[in-house]
């Protein structure tokens, strides 16, 4: 079965524009959750959607925002981009809402975005 | 905040078995361990996780501490595609994907 797809694969952008960055989690799976992984900061967790709602949102600013459609793909956008906004975006799905304790994080190969 | 201590890099000889060590000594009750792994250029990728019991799969087995104040990730014959970050997450059940990733343990397997 088909992993978690991400789009683009990379992309370079310029202080200032905008981007965003599509998710299509693993079929049936409807938990979907944005992490951004750095050189100096290592994995942090963005966001975190079921269901087309927010469930969870890390600590990031409000110029990083994200949604979820009803066949559970999803995007998330960064407006006004800054230089340290350069990372790698992943995207990871699971099957349901009811913790973890019985399944897994499935990750995406991440979107590497640029930003000169 | 990480809430888990891990090596930052270890070694180990090709088919050899490895013990990557995770202190956890703030865990709560309703937190499970769970450990993670990257390869280089890729996603992150489940290895294993549990509770209080040790566990086994066919990727790796998890020892945790009778205090569960800290557990271990055996893998019991390493091989080159071995080589990759190993994430020690502990994380609260029925708290969603939001998932505390520390710097890891950054395991090179010598051939």
């Amino acid at each position: 079965k088909a992993g978690v797809t991400q789009t683009p694969r990379y992309l370079i952008k310029t202080r200032g524009q905008q981007v965003t960055l599509s998710c299509s989690p693993i079929s049936g799976h409807r938990s979907v959750s944005w992490y951004q992984q750095t050189p100096g900061q290592g994995l942090q967790f963005l966001f975190e959607y079921f269901s087309e709602t927010q469930r969870n949102k890390g600590n990031f600013p409000g110029r990083f925002s994200g949604r979820q459609f009803s066949n559970s793909r999803s995007e998330m956008n960064v407006s006004t981009l800054e230089l340290g906004d350069s990372a790698l975006y992943l995207c990871a799905s699971s099957l349901g809402i009811a913790g973890l304790a019985t399944g897994e994080l499935f990750f995406g190969e991440g979107s590497r975005l640029t930003v000169l | 905040d990480a809430k888990t201590t891990q090596p930052n890099s270890m070694e180990s000889n090709e088919e050899e078995p490895v013990h990557l060590p995770c202190n956890h000594s703030t865990i709560s009750g309703t937190d499970y361990i769970h450990w993670y792994r990257q390869l280089p250029s890729q996603g992150p990728e489940y290895v294993i996780h549990g509770l209080t019991s040790n566990v086994n799969n066919r990727m790796a087995s998890l020892a945790i501490a009778e205090d569960r104040k800290s557990s271990t990730l055996i893998l019991h014959r390493a091989t080159l595609r071995d080589a990759a970050v190993y994430y020690c997450i502990r994380h609260r059940d029925n708290y969603g994907q939001n998932f505390v990733f520390g710097p890891g343990t950054r395991l090179s397997v010598l051939p």
